[in-house]
């Protein structure tokens, strides 16, 4: 199995942009999927298949893929959107993998 | 509505067993492949195991493979996860998740998990 590298923790004043790099061998060749878990509650899914929003996630997240690294982008970060994030892609052989995780601090 | 709602948790011994059971709702269950994620206490989230929606394919990760076994009961919109051999390192909050409305996710929509505790 491989892995997904993510920063252990991002900070941002409300307002302000938030990136979480994510980054992996098979990231080329594989979707990545962006996950928010709040404490004490299930993940939801934000990002799917590198960049599409599943209805209902507020158009300020999105994503962008670039070779290896796969990117959530938080723009005007609000103080909901303090949470953990976590990557997310298939391997071979129908297992899959997440990102070693996010944690999102709102100043 | 999309419902799952995990049960079977608990405290139990290192090397004894324990069966989830992830009740289904809301969906065609027999139209989708499920998994099992779970997070060890202040930890990620870590892939378990999945199963195709027939329940011909089973998938397992390194770590519990040979030890859980998943399976599925469409009569009964129910997902199971048997769990032998316990270790300390298996404890966690073990989520259900419904898979594959978004393509390749592990896991479209989540119950809130049950938790279990290995230790003497």
């Amino acid at each position: 199995s491989y892995e997904l590298t993510q920063p252990p923790s991002v900070s941002v004043s409300p307002g302000q942009t938030a990136r979480i790099t994510c980054s992996g061998d098979a990231l080329p060749k594989q979707y990545a999927y962006w996950y928010q878990q709040k404490p004490g509650q299930a993940p939801v899914v934000v990002i799917y298949k590198d960049s599409e929003r599943p209805s209902g996630i507020p158009e300020r997240f999105s994503g962008s893929s670039s070779g290896t690294t796969v990117t959530l982008t938080i723009s005007g970060v609000q103080a909901e959107d303090e949470a953990d994030y976590y990557c997310q892609s298939a391997e071979s052989g129908g297992t899959y993998v997440f990102g070693t995780g996010t944690k999102v601090t709102v100043l | 509505e999309v419902q799952l709602l995990e049960s079977g948790g608990g405290l139990v011994q290192p090397g004894g067993s324990l069966r989830l059971s992830c009740a289904a709702s809301g969906f065609t269950f027999s139209n989708y492949a499920m998994s099992w994620v779970r997070q060890a206490p202040g930890k990620g989230l870590e892939w378990v195991s999945g199963i195709s929606a027939s329940g011909g394919r089973t998938y397992y990760a390194d770590s519990v493979k040979g030890r859980f076994t998943v399976s599925r009961d469409s009569s009964k919109n129910t997902l199971y996860l048997q769990m032998n051999s316990l270790r300390a390192e298996d404890t966690a909050v073990y989520y259900c998740a419904k898979r594959g409305d978004y393509g390749d996710d592990a896991g479209s929509y989540w119950g809130q998990g049950t938790l279990v505790t290995v230790s003497s």
